[in-house]
């Protein structure tokens, strides 16, 4: 979907170092996510959030963080305590939390380790 | 929370046959289920999706079947063709949560 943007499309971090994935919207949807997908597997959920300046440790929180100061945006953090970042990252939004709609996924970023 | 299983993990099916996937699911408020098919680096699509209110949906050569006391539902596609070989992913979610629950995937291969 042309909505949903991820940058960069790949990226790198060295040891220690903590990277910021962005993620915007132009959809108006209210809902955002990140999933973390490694080779071979499905999408573990990291972090929601179902409105601005909110949002919910999904399975897999551990060694990221999260902001929503804007509708249209919801920026992934890895940071130096996740140990195996190097993942598939994928970024969603949903239109509406009480009539059940699809998500709509970006493009993705791909996370590698130096 | 909810629970969802997808097999098989793998398919190969000759150009022109059926394939069926199927996924259960624990949680029995769960009432919404897509199917989201992602291509090789690409975005998961949504291809088709069901609520709970339907058994059946169909679009073209693809069809989703929910059997919810069972709690189980399925993806057939029929006529396989070369273009549908893909990752196909089961999800489950239900009102006022909007929280998305994936099966861990099917890479279905559709041999010419």
């Amino acid at each position: 979907d042309g909505g949903i943007t991820q940058s960069p499309k790949y990226l790198f971090r060295k040891e220690g170092q903590n990277v910021t994935l962005s993620c915007e919207q132009n959809l108006n949807h209210d809902a955002m996510y990140w999933y973390r997908q490694d080779p071979g597997q499905g999408l573990r959920l990291i972090y929601y959030s179902q409105i601005v300046n909110d949002f919910q440790k999904g399975d897999i929180a551990e060694g990221y963080s999260v902001s929503r100061e804007k509708k249209e945006s919801f920026p992934l953090t890895v940071t130096s305590a996740q140990k195996n970042p190097t993942a598939f990252y994928l970024c969603a939004s949903a239109r509406d939390r009480v009539k059940l709609e699809p998500q709509h996924f970006g493009d993705g970023t791909r996370l590698s380790i130096l | 929370g909810e629970n969802v299983e997808q097999h098989p993990s793998t398919l190969s099916v000759q150009e022109g046959d059926s394939a069926v996937i199927k996924c259960t699911y624990s949680d029995s408020a769960s009432n919404y289920f897509p199917w989201y098919k992602q291509e090789l680096g690409k975005r998961p699509q949504l291809i088709i999706d069901i609520r709970s209110n339907v058994g059946e949906k169909k679009d073209q050569r693809i069809a989703v079947t929910l059997n919810k006391t069972a709690k189980h539902f399925s993806l057939h596609i029929t006529e396989t063709q070369p273009e549908d070989s893909a990752v196909y992913f089961c999800a489950a979610s239900r009102d006022n949560f909007n929280k998305f629950y994936f099966g861990s995937g099917t890479k279905l291969n559709v041999k010419p």
